[in-house]
């Protein structure tokens, strides 16, 4: 069974602060990671998509992967108050469908 | 921007009944995905579409659930005889490349199915 665990949290920052997420997944063969973003009641919209360890950043977003340990995190740097969502981790193994965790939900406190 | 559309946004049934979502995926895309979020829960993949075929599909699309592609823009999913444990959020998705090995979805803004 391939898993994605993630902290439910929820996770509370100060605005300006940086908001750190993580994610571990189970399948050793997952080749693609993607960090979503779910606000209540709305669909997942991509942020941030990694398929090499190491760092990528967009903006004031960076995404963090690390296969050896079936690690993925996302930094969000300058925290605003929009950020406030609950954040979702997914993988992929070659062709086969996206398995999302449960997700981290985030607040950004003015 | 290109957008998914899904119809209706928010549907009440009976157990029993059937239901159609219905789906409009961008335009040049051809892998076409349905997921479910049940409410407070992860998002689920129920079933993938290609070429006119499934070309996936989980343990939770069963006999009960199908998918068609009538014609060149929608995309459906039908619940035949619905159950109270189907009240979820539906999305649908869609891609028009496996980048890398996996898909980057777009997802509609989602179809809420209420069974009463």
């Amino acid at each position: 069974q391939k898993e994605v665990e993630q902290n439910s949290g929820p996770l509370s920052v100060p605005e300006g602060a940086i908001a750190s997420l993580n994610c571990t997944y189970s399948d050793r063969g997952s080749q693609s990671f993607f960090w979503y973003r779910q606000y209540s009641g709305k669909s997942p919209e991509l942020i941030m998509s990694i398929y090499s360890n190491g760092d990528k950043e967009d903006g004031r977003f960076t995404a963090q992967l690390n296969k050896a340990s079936q690690y993925v995190s996302l930094l969000i740097r300058d925290s605003q108050p929009s950020d406030s969502a609950t954040y979702l981790c997914a993988s992929a193994s070659g062709n086969t469908p996206l398995v999302f965790g449960k997700g981290t939900r985030l607040s950004v406190i003015a | 921007e290109p957008e998914v559309t899904q119809t209706p946004s928010h549907q009440v049934t009976q157990m029993g009944q059937e239901v159609i979502l219905r789906c409009v995926p961008i335009s040049n895309h051809l892998y076409f995905y349905w997921y479910r979020q049940i409410l407070g829960q992860k998002v689920e993949f129920l079933v993938s579409f290609y070429n006119n075929e499934i070309s996936e599909k989980s343990e939770i699309f069963d006999d009960q659930f199908s998918v068609e592609r009538p014609d060149g823009s929608n995309f459906t999913l039908k619940i035949r005889s619905t159950k109270l444990e189907d009240s979820a959020m539906y999305f649908c998705a869609s891609s028009n490349h496996r980048a890398e090995g996996a898909n980057v979805l777009t997802f509609g803004a989602g179809s809420r199915l209420t069974v009463l």
